[in-house]
């Protein structure tokens, strides 16, 4: 079954104590990207990887790292997690390199920091 | 379920009822441009997209409208179900600049189909 994967689907941590929330998908895209999302905000977007060792900052970056080593798995690291980074994340991935197709998202991973 | 947003923007229809919701991007040079649906506890999940050579496009019992000259997407529903009801999102893509490849969500429509 074609599908993006994320995990934890439910963590709470204390602030600083690092963590990574894992993201596969298993269809070949090139494209992968990271989203929370928060009441009132939408949708923002992270990270964003067009291929392999190719990321970007999307709109909200900040406190967040990400890696693509290898087509299948886009991890999203907080390196000193903050109670502003409680939220609800996504991740996707879409075939096109540009994201300039549909794409699939994962079920979410909802996040808490204390 | 989920709390996607407090504010937003409501659609009350009942079930039969034709839907549409609105959607006002801010790039100028966004060339594509997607629809998507969350239901309550779940991801979004594309419906319909159109890119910048189109002014309509079509799926089943969805049509999504682009106007580029006033920045704005519409997307119809048509026959609308009680299974329609969920937040809807625009999201918009560019092909080149600053923006490439980053994608931008709007902050949503709740859609809500009374039986």
């Amino acid at each position: 079954e074609a599908q993006v994967t994320q995990n934890p689907r439910y963590l709470i941590t204390v602030t600083g104590k690092k963590l990574t929330v894992t993201c596969s998908q298993n269809m070949n895209h090139e494209y992968m990207s990271w989203y929370r999302q928060d009441p009132g905000l939408g949708l923002r977007q992270i990270y964003y990887s067009m291929n392999v060792e190719v990321t970007d900052k999307g709109d909200v970056p900040e406190g967040y790292k990400v890696s693509r080593k290898e087509k299948r798995n886009f991890p999203l690291i907080l390196e000193s997690p903050s109670p502003n980074q409680t939220s609800l994340y996504f991740c996707a991935s879409s075939l096109s390199e540009t994201g300039h197709t549909e794409a699939f998202f994962g079920q979410g991973t909802r996040l808490t920091v204390v | 379920g989920e709390s996607v947003g407090l504010h937003l923007p409501t659609l009350s229809v009942q079930e039969g009822d034709n839907s549409i919701i609105n959607c006002a991007y801010s790039n100028s040079a966004s060339d594509y441009f997607i629809w998507y649906k969350q239901e309550s506890g779940k991801g979004p999940q594309f419906i319909i997209d159109i890119r910048s050579n189109m002014d309509k496009r079509q799926g089943q019992r969805v049509t999504v409208l682009l106007n580029k000259t006033v920045k704005h997407l519409s997307l119809q529903i048509a026959a609308t179900q009680p299974g329609d009801s969920a937040v809807y999102f625009c999201a918009e893509n560019a092909a080149g600049g600053t923006s490439y490849g980053k994608l931008t969500f709007g902050q949503g429509t709740i859609l809500t189909v009374h039986p």
